[in-house]
């Protein structure tokens, strides 16, 4: 069974640096578009930004554009969000997804991630 | 504020059918598909619904998805305790260049 797989749960401090992982289990994420999506302390869903694995061209979310970075090592088949000076307001879960599509007619998040909670607190 | 908007809450009993609705735009639901997404608690989000109207594999035949104008709806047939969860609406948005989700509709079944 195809999975996606996020790092474990973070806690750091505000001004820290942060990269979490989304490695496709049991299966290549070739032809595949990794996006990350946002849940703050509930809260709904937020699109973040998204990456082609195959030619890690990114893609972001006005809203986010600038105070994240996606990228992605297709030969390990993982995709990656990073934070260069995290803050408070950044406390969150982190959910990557795939879809084989991203257009605006036929995209659609088909497998989620576990999620992986990001705390940050001084 | 999110860019599409449903309601808060629903409810049903057993067996009942359910609407959910979800609010748009021009910019999005008007011209867009819709996709649907079933959020159980402490879990991460599922596709239920994609193309406003398509089930993914796996997926009861009792969830079923439409569009009307800068509108969409999930309905959910034959209510079951399992189906008791979060629902988010989401949509292709033009000025966004990606989706927006809608806040949520928390379901509960009584």
């Amino acid at each position: 069974e195809v999975q996606l797989v996020q790092s474990g749960a973070d806690v750091r401090k505000p001004g820290e640096s942060l990269k979490i992982s989304c490695e496709g289990s049991r299966s290549s994420l070739s032809n595949y578009w990794i996006g990350w999506v946002r849940q703050m302390p509930g809260k709904g869903l937020e699109w973040m930004g998204i990456i082609y694995l195959d030619d890690s061209h990114s893609r972001y979310s006005p809203s986010f554009e600038g105070l994240v970075s996606i990228s992605a090592d297709k030969s390990i088949s993982t995709a990656y969000l990073q934070w260069s000076s995290l803050k408070a307001s950044d406390t969150a879960i982190y959910y990557c997804a795939r879809t084989y599509n991203w257009n605006d007619v036929a995209w659609g998040f088909d497998l989620w991630g576990q999620g992986t909670l990001v705390t940050v607190s001084s | 504020q999110s860019a599409l908007t449903q309601p808060s809450s629903a409810s049903g009993t057993p067996g009942q059918r359910v609407i959910i609705s979800c609010s748009g735009s021009s910019s999005n639901i008007g011209r867009k598909t819709v996709n649907w997404f079933q959020q159980l608690p402490g879990t991460a989000p599922k596709l239920v619904i994609y193309t406003s109207n398509q089930r993914p594999s796996g997926v009861p035949d009792r969830f079923s998805g439409a569009t009307s104008g800068t509108s969409a709806s999930l309905t959910i047939s034959g209510l079951q305790s399992e189906d008791e969860a979060e629902y988010y609406c989401a949509a292709w948005d033009d000025s966004l260049n990606g989706p927006v989700f809608g806040g949520g509709t928390k379901l509960t079944v009584l």
